[in-house]
């Protein structure tokens, strides 16, 4: 079965400094890898998403993963945090045959001090 | 453009009552979906739905079931509501096809509290 974990449940950061975020997936083939970030009262929205090709792929609002078959991790980086990143960050990983049925890990919430 | 739409936003109901959530997907996107966000639980697929037809079902109970009109929006029902049904229903859709060709966009959810 897939299965998504994200070690770390709070992650703070000084604004301004350089963010990553871990994430380690199960799935016996190649799978597909999202990022998405949730602010407080709103839905997902979608940073980045990895199918093939390039390991290291470019999202919105600065944000980077790279995909490491070896290490079966997917993690999100941001060279300078803002204030405005502070939010909830899923991994999620989904099947190719399973249409849009996501498999998300338990989140890790960041805060950004000033 | 205008994004995922749900509603309510809010609900507040009572446990064995019924619940009916509803969502009106982006223009153009023929696949509907439904997650559970429940406190400690994280998101959970629950439904999803392409022209019309439910084409996989999250590890939900029976009493969680929906349906897609015509026009591609989507109702969630949920009868013989328990306390541990107290979530964010969050709905989301896209483009029909493989989920690589058409990431999902969320909307906003509906909170709803069983009391």
């Amino acid at each position: 079965a897939q299965s998504v974990t994200q070690p770390d449940i709070h992650i703070t950061v000084s604004e301004g400094a350089s963010l990553e975020l871990r994430c380690n997936y199960s799935y016996g083939a190649t799978p597909y890898l999202f990022w998405y970030v949730q602010s407080p009262g709103q839905g997902l929205q979608l940073l980045l998403k990895y199918f093939s090709g390039d390991t290291l792929v470019q999202g919105i609002k600065g944000f980077e993963a790279e995909f490491k078959r070896s290490q079966s991790s997917f993690n999100l980086r941001k060279p300078s945090v803002h204030w405005s990143d502070a939010a909830e960050y899923f991994c999620a990983v989904a099947r190719g045959d399973q249409g849009g049925k996501l498999i998300f890990g338990q989140g890790t919430e960041l805060s950004v001090k000033p | 453009e205008a994004g995922v739409t749900q509603s309510p936003t809010h609900l507040i109901k009572t446990r064995g009552q019924q619940v009916t959530l509803r969502c009106s997907p982006i223009s153009g996107h023929t696949s509907v979906y439904w997650y559970q966000q429940a406190l400690g639980l994280g998101l959970q697929f629950l439904l999803w739905y392409d022209e019309g037809e439910e084409r996989n079902r999250g590890n939900f109970p029976p009493r969680f079931s929906g349906r897609q009109f015509p026009n591609y929006s989507s109702e969630l029902n949920v009868n013989a509501l328990e306390l541990e049904d107290s979530a964010l229903y969050l709905c989301a859709s896209s483009f029909p096809g493989a989920i690589y060709n058409s990431p999902l966009h969320f909307g906003n959810g509906t909170r709803l509290t069983v009391t």
